[in-house]
């Protein structure tokens, strides 16, 4: 089974400042989807950003962006210009293109936005 | 466009007991999936359901049942409830099953047992 590994448990980052979020996972698939959701209190989760893995270009969505370094297995999310609103559990997830709809999750990175 | 609704959100149940949860996909979606969520074990996948079919199964015990209606809503069913069951239960739903889209997420159901 696929298993995708955040090795911070928890982030801080000052306002208008950057961050970057580490996610590894292992697989033995070539072809695959990554993804970085965002839970914030409210509980819901966000998708924020997704990376097909037969792109070799970085994924980018305003302030967020990704480094896929598919050699590695590594899939890290930066986040430019921090915003208040932005303190969340950050979740990394991987998806097969051979089981339907499942997600894996890492275990999360709860990231703080100090003013 | 409306989002996946979940509901309850929130329920109590006593050890033993049995609990139905529901979940209403965005609208033209046709796959539902359901997760666990607990501070031990994080976001585990439960089951996925397409075209009112199981298509994809996690690992729990079959106390943890689905089952999708025609119209693509889905319910979860949980038997003989444990103390450990408590946890908060998402629900994503997405367009068909493993399209390239992603799974938009209910604010899921927080369930205690006590």
């Amino acid at each position: 089974a696929q298993t995708v590994t955040q090795s911070q448990p928890e982030m801080s980052v000052q306002e208008a400042e950057t961050v970057t979020l580490s996610c590894t996972y292992d697989t033995s698939e070539s072809d695959y989807y990554l993804f970085w959701y965002k839970q914030p209190p409210s509980r819901q989760m966000i998708l924020v950003i997704r990376q097909e893995a037969y792109k070799q270009q970085n994924a980018t969505e305003n302030r967020f962006s990704v480094n896929f370094q598919k050699a590695a297995k590594s899939f890290s999310l930066k986040i430019s210009d921090s915003q208040l609103g932005d303190a969340a559990m950050y979740f990394c997830a991987y998806r097969s293109l051979n089981t339907g709809n499942q997600f894996y999750f890492g275990t999360g990175t709860s990231l703080t936005v100090i003013p | 466009k409306a989002g996946v609704t979940q509901t309850p959100r929130y329920l109590i149940k006593t050890r033993g007991q049995q609990v139905t949860l529901s979940c209403s996909p965005i609208s033209g979606h046709r796959s539902v999936s359901w997760y666990q969520q607990t501070p031990g074990q994080g976001l585990q996948f439960l089951f996925e359901y397409f075209s009112e079919t199981q298509r994809n199964k996690g690992n729990f015990p079959g106390r943890f049942s689905g089952r999708q209606f025609s119209n693509s809503r889905s319910e979860m069913n949980v038997s003989t409830l444990e103390l450990g069951d408590s946890a908060l239960y998402l629900c994503a739903s997405s367009l068909n099953w493993g399209s390239s889209g992603e799974a938009f997420f209910g604010q899921g159901t927080r369930l205690t047992v006590v």
